[in-house]
């Protein structure tokens, strides 16, 4: 089946500095989604992004679906964006199939 | 408007007993999915459902049983609990192929 891996599997920042993180997978895909899970546990939606790039706020997100990776930028960050990302790519049927996360610390 | 909504919240079982997860959601989709997590890792599929009146197995079916009698509902039925199937349970819904919205978890614990 496909693989997908997330890098770095730790991150931690200052408050205001920027990251960038990863998302590669093994095959080709016809949907991926980043996904935010806050330290409650609660999954949140962040982008949908089969391709291309998209921008909401301080969260932009790029898909190169030819060469299987995608990246999600935070920038300024602020402790709000604690907590685990996860991308996820729709392989074959209507399955989802998650990375193991990136888990981010932002101090103040 | 809920979006996707899970009871219970929280549950503790003994080794044999068995129980039922219900999801709900209000938005008319037609897919529907049950995943679980466990600790330090991401959503595993257990099953999910395309549509009312159907259902199919994902990654990690064994254990489990589902059923989507009314397109709003689908429920996660554990016939016999075992200790591995600790862990938080998480419902899922889109309509078509697209972003998926989550529930709230189900915090399941196995003695």
């Amino acid at each position: 089946g496909i693989q997908v891996e997330q890098s770095p599997p730790d991150l931690i920042l200052q408050e205001g500095a920027n990251s960038t993180l990863r998302c590669n997978f093994s095959d080709s895909v016809n949907n991926l989604q980043w996904f935010h899970q806050n330290p409650w546990g609660q999954l949140i939606n962040l982008f949908y992004i089969p391709s291309g790039t998209k921008q909401n706020g301080r969260l932009s997100a790029t898909t190169v679906a030819t060469e299987r990776y995608s990246l999600l930028y935070i920038s300024s960050s602020q402790t709000t964006d604690s907590g685990v990302y996860f991308c996820a790519v729709r392989w074959s049927t209507d399955k989802l199939i998650f990375g193991t996360g990136t888990r981010l610390q932002v101090f103040p | 408007n809920a979006g996707v909504t899970q009871t219970p919240k929280f549950r503790v079982l003994k080794t044999g007993q068995s129980m039922t997860l219900l999801c709900a959601q209000d938005m008319n989709h037609e897919y529907m999915y049950w995943y679980r997590q466990d600790p330090g890792m991401g959503l595993r599929l257990i099953h999910y459902s395309v549509g009312e009146g159907t259902t199919a197995k994902g990654e990690v079916p064994d254990g489990y049983n589902v059923s989507r009698l009314k397109k709003q509902n689908f429920l996660l039925g554990l016939e016999s609990a075992a200790p591995s199937q600790t862990s938080v349970y998480f419902c899922a819904s889109t309509e078509g192929g697209e972003t998926q919205y989550f529930g709230p978890g189900t915090r399941l614990l196995v003695l």
